[in-house]
C-alpha cells in the first residue's frame, strides 16, 4: 500500500524558505511523478508543480520563480523548497503521486502539513 | 492558465437523492477530467479519473461524464457520508487547474 506523509516546520516567518519533504512507501520513487498541492483554509486547492527522477520537473507560473522541487531516490524522499514566503503562502500542503502513463491524476494524497508564514 | 468553474458552490439534497455536480472548463481538455471529495479536514480523495472512471475501491453509487467543456459528476443515492465537497482538477495542460468546488450539504 502507498503512503506518502508530509513534514516540516509548521512556522515560517516572512521572507524566509519553506522547506518540505514528503516521504514515500510502498511504491518505487522512480516510477511515477510526484507533485506538491497547496490549499489555504476555507479555499480551494492550487498545483504547485510535479517532479520525476530524471529531474525533470513541471511548476506552476504562479510560483515558479520562487519554487523548487527536488527528490532523493536512496531514501524514497521528495521535496519542496519555497522562498521569499508571505502570509499568502500560508496553506495546508499535500504531496500526491501522478502516474506516468498519461493518464494524469493524483492518488494518493499525503495528510497534509499546516505551514503558517508569521513574524 | 484553464480556468474550472463549478457552479453552484453549495448544493442542497437529502439522503436518498440523486445529485448532479457540474464542472466546465475555459477551453476544452478532452476527457482530462478528475473528481475528488474532500470531507472537512479531511484529505481529497480521488472519486473519478480522466471523465468517467471510477476509481478502485469508490462506491458505484458514484458516475461521471464529459468532455470538452463540460463535464457532470453524479451522485445516485446519497448516503450520509458523501456530504463533502467535491472538486474537478484538468489535467490537460501544466499548470493543472481545480474548480473551487461545490459543497454538498444536508437538506
Amino acid at each position: 500500500q502507498v503512503q506518502l506523509h508530509e513534514s516540516g516546520p509548521g512556522l515560517v516567518k516572512p521572507s524566509e524558505t519553506l522547506s518540505l519533504t514528503c516521504n514515500v512507501s510502498g511504491a518505487s520513487i522512480s516510477s511515477f511523478y510526484w507533485s506538491w498541492i497547496r490549499q489555504p483554509a476555507g479555499k480551494g486547492m492550487e498545483w504547485i508543480g510535479r517532479l520525476y527522477v530524471s529531474g525533470s520537473a513541471n511548476y506552476n507560473p504562479s510560483l515558479e520563480s520562487r519554487v523548487t522541487l527536488s527528490l532523493d531516490t536512496s531514501k524514497s524522499q521528495f521535496f519542496l523548497k519555497l522562498t521569499s514566503v508571505t502570509a499568502a503562502d500560508t496553506a495546508v500542503y499535500y504531496c500526491a503521486r501522478e502516474p506516468l502513463d498519461g493518464i494524469a491524476y493524483l492518488d494518493p494524497w499525503g495528510p497534509g502539513t499546516l505551514v503558517s508564514v508569521s513574524s | 492558465d484553464i480556468q474550472m468553474t463549478q457552479s453552484p458552490s453549495s448544493l442542497s439534497a437529502s439522503v436518498g437523492d440523486r445529485v448532479t455536480i457540474p464542472c466546465r472548463a475555459s477551453q476544452t481538455i478532452s476527457t482530462y477530467l478528475n473528481w475528488y471529495q474532500q470531507t472537512p479536514g479531511k484529505v481529497p480523495k480521488l472519486l473519478i479519473y480522466a471523465s468517467s472512471n471510477l476509481q478502485s475501491g469508490v462506491p458505484s453509487r458514484f458516475s461521471a461524464s464529459g468532455s470538452g467543456t463540460d463535464f457532470t459528476l453524479i451522485i445516485s443515492s446519497l448516503q450520509p457520508e458523501d456530504f463533502a465537497t467535491y472538486y474537478c482538477q484538468q489535467t490537460y495542460r501544466i499548470p493543472y487547474t481545480f474548480g473551487q468546488g461545490t459543497k454538498l450539504e444536508i437538506k
